[in-house]
């Protein structure tokens, strides 16, 4: 069965600053990864996704990850952060046997001015 | 375009009692999903629905029930509510599995039991 790890449970940073968002996953089957942000009283907004190619994916509002397979993992990150991305951070992985989405259990990121 | 759909937003109910949480995408998914989201735990899987007609368990499945009603529908029913059921629910679909395509997602239930 896959399982999915997010090694900080929340991350303080300064505006401006660069921020990264770390994710390990195990699973003995090929996977997909994505990333979900989820602002305060919403619902889950995809960021990105890896599917196959190239490991480094873009996402939206400035946002990339980079997926590593010898280390299992999925980093995600943001070179200057906003005030605006203050938000839940969820890493999760589906594989192309079960079609079952599996999360971690989310980062906080905080922003502050 | 509607995407998913779930009705009601917010419930409180007594201990012992039953509910079904409603949900509804129109963009012909193959597949559904329930999850429930508590603090520090993430997302976690209930049921999962592959295809119309088909169920399967997901990580949390004990004290739920779900029936996929047609392509369009998937409820999740608590038949006898405990304080432990207290979450915010989600629904989800996607397109069917191995395709790689994300989820979608409704914007909740939140659900407190007394």
């Amino acid at each position: 069965a896959q399982s999915v790890t997010q090694l900080d449970s929340q991350v303080p940073v300064f505006e401006e600053a660069p921020v990264e968002l770390r994710c390990n996953y195990s699973s003995s089957v090929s996977v997909y990864l994505f990333w979900y942000v989820q602002y305060p009283n919403q619902g889950l907004q995809l960021l990105l996704k890896y599917l196959s190619g190239s490991t480094l994916v873009k996402g939206i509002n400035g946002f990339e990850a980079e997926f590593n397979k010898s280390q299992t993992s999925f980093h995600l990150r943001k070179p200057s952060v906003h005030i605006s991305d203050t938000a839940e951070y969820f890493c999760a992985v589906r594989t192309s046997n079960t079609g079952k989405l599996i999360f971690g259990q989310g980062t906080t990121l905080q922003v502050k001015p | 375009n509607a995407g998913v759909t779930q009705t009601p937003k917010f419930q409180v109910l007594k201990t012992g009692q039953s509910m079904t949480l409603q949900c509804a995408q129109d963009m012909n998914h193959n597949s559904m999903y329930w999850y429930r989201q508590d603090p520090g735990m993430g997302l976690r899987l209930i049921y999962y629905s592959a295809s119309e007609g088909t169920t399967d368990k997901g990580e949390v499945p004990n004290g739920y029930n779900v029936s996929r009603l047609n392509k369009r529908e998937f409820s999740l029913r608590l038949e006898s509510a405990a304080p432990s059921q207290t979450s915010v629910y989600f629904c989800a679909s996607s397109e069917p599995r191995g395709s790689g395509s994300p989820l979608h997602f409704g914007n909740g239930t939140r659900l407190t039991v007394t």
